[in-house]
């Protein structure tokens, strides 16, 4: 089994249309949860960083984590195409000198 | 402009051949990465480094080498030991190396195998 399980999609939606992402792990040692935005042929950028269970939001995006389940979450309002990319969640723990990504979801939003 | 740059953008590799990767930055960063993006795999550490002079193994590093002589500088070589080197190489870079510091990428090399 995969440390962090992301399914790969690709995840199709129409424009206006409300995004969910989500990503399971194993390990109940991690602590920090990110999500990465990564456009064709780019590197990713880094979009939202948690550290505890909850939400916390940052404009049209809402990152969820539930720890308890071993489960996050991206969420994304009024999706735009400009949101089509491919989203990695990256999650470590304390004591870790490296993150353990997602596969990643491929998200195309269509006009 | 603030930032990390890698070239080149494409590389070919022929059979048995050493090549090197680029990268640079300017963002007076202390800690540089080096991954490699498989389709469906997300990203894998290569190597790392803290600080000048100093690397760590990730967790793919057979095949791999690297050398951190000067701050802004991580060049990565991909040698003929790496029997599937065909992927997306990304640098990246943070302040340091404590795992909360946002870690900063690079546009990416593709390496491809004649």
């Amino acid at each position: 089994q995969k440390e962090v399980e992301q399914d790969p999609g690709p995840l199709s939606v129409p424009e206006g249309a409300i995004v969910s992402l989500n990503c399971t792990y194993s390990n109940s040692a991690f602590q920090y949860f990110m999500w990465y935005r990564q456009y064709s042929r780019k590197g990713p950028e880094l979009l939202m960083y948690t550290y505890s269970s909850g939400n916390k939001e940052d404009g049209r995006f809402t990152a969820q984590v539930d720890k308890s389940s071993k489960y996050i979450s991206l969420f994304i309002r009024d999706s735009q195409p400009s949101d089509s990319a491919t989203y990695l969640c990256a999650i470590c723990s304390g004591s870790a000198r490296q993150l353990t990504f997602g596969s990643g979801t491929q998200l195309t939003v269509l006009p | 402009d603030g930032g990390i740059t890698q070239s080149p953008k494409y590389l070919f590799r022929k059979e048995g051949q050493n090549v090197t990767l680029s990268c640079e930055q300017n963002l007076n960063h202390d800690a540089m990465y080096w991954y490699r993006q498989d389709p469906g795999q997300g990203l894998r550490l290569i190597y790392y480094s803290q600080i000048v002079n100093d690397f760590q193994k990730g967790d793919i590093a057979e095949g791999y080498s690297v050398s951190r002589e000067k701050k802004e500088s991580f060049p990565l070589t991909v040698t003929s030991a790496q029997k599937n080197p065909t992927a997306f190489y990304l640098c990246a870079s943070s302040r340091t190396v404590h795992i909360q510091e946002t870690q900063y990428f690079g546009p990416g090399t593709r390496l491809l195998v004649l």
